[in-house]
């Protein structure tokens, strides 16, 4: 089966710093690959997706960026935070060759940046 | 541009009552339709997908509805229990690889 793992759970980090957000799928191959940002009572807003190695979308200015070193694997990246980064990471997947195609999460990085 | 409304924002029942959340998308070219549930500090979990050629689909006490052309969709939970309490998230897949999210209902059942 299928499963996705995201972590670190919680992240605290000073304005300025480095970010590192690491999203990893197994059991499926080729999958799309997706990042999320999730403000305190608000909907999920779409970072970035990923349809294969090395291939980023991007959708929104901002102050992030992605990879897609492996098939497999995402990560969430910034060079110098800032206090409107703060908030809840989701990565999620889905299965590449069919339209009709559930999307999964992983469970989330709370950030706080302070 | 697809936008995805969630009605009620927030919503109390007591236990046992059979409840309805409510979406609407704006435009009708999708792909599924799927709902989700997250508990707080966590992340989504899917409850039912609903392909655009489906009219509903069902999983034990839930029941989701999809009615394409006018871009609506329900989900009905029977018999609510505490441990529905959560938030439930309806989103959309239209052309393309992206999935566009309601703001969510959050659901407290009382005991």
């Amino acid at each position: 089966s299928q499963t996705i793992h995201q972590w670190p759970a919680t992240l605290v980090q000073p304005v300025g710093s480095p970010l590192s957000l690491e999203c990893t799928v197994e059991g499926t191959s080729n999958p799309n690959l997706y990042w999320y940002r999730q403000a305190a009572g608000r909907g999920l807003q779409l970072l970035f997706y990923s349809v294969g190695i090395g291939q980023i979308s991007s959708e929104v200015p901002q102050n992030l960026s992605a990879s897609r070193p492996q098939d497999r694997q995402f990560i969430l990246s910034s060079k110098k935070l800032l206090l409107s980064d703060s908030g809840f990471y989701l990565c999620a997947w889905s299965v590449q060759s069919l339209r009709n195609t559930e999307a999964f999460f992983g469970q989330g990085t709370r950030l706080t940046v302070v | 541009k697809q936008e995805v409304t969630q009605i009620p924002a927030a919503l109390s029942v007591p236990e046992g009552e059979n409840l309805v959340l409510n979406c609407s998308f704006t435009d009708s070219a999708i792909y599924n339709l799927q709902w989700f549930r997250q508990d707080p500090g966590k992340g989504l979990t899917s409850l039912l997908l609903i392909q655009s050629s489906q009219r509903e689909q069902t999983s034990g006490r839930l029941n989701a509805s999809l009615d394409k052309s006018s871009g609506r969709s329900t989900l009905y939970i029977a018999a609510s229990q505490p441990g529905d309490s959560a938030t439930y998230l309806c989103a959309v897949r239209p052309p393309g690889f992206k999935t566009i999210f309601g703001a969510g209902t959050r659901l407290f059942v009382k005991a």
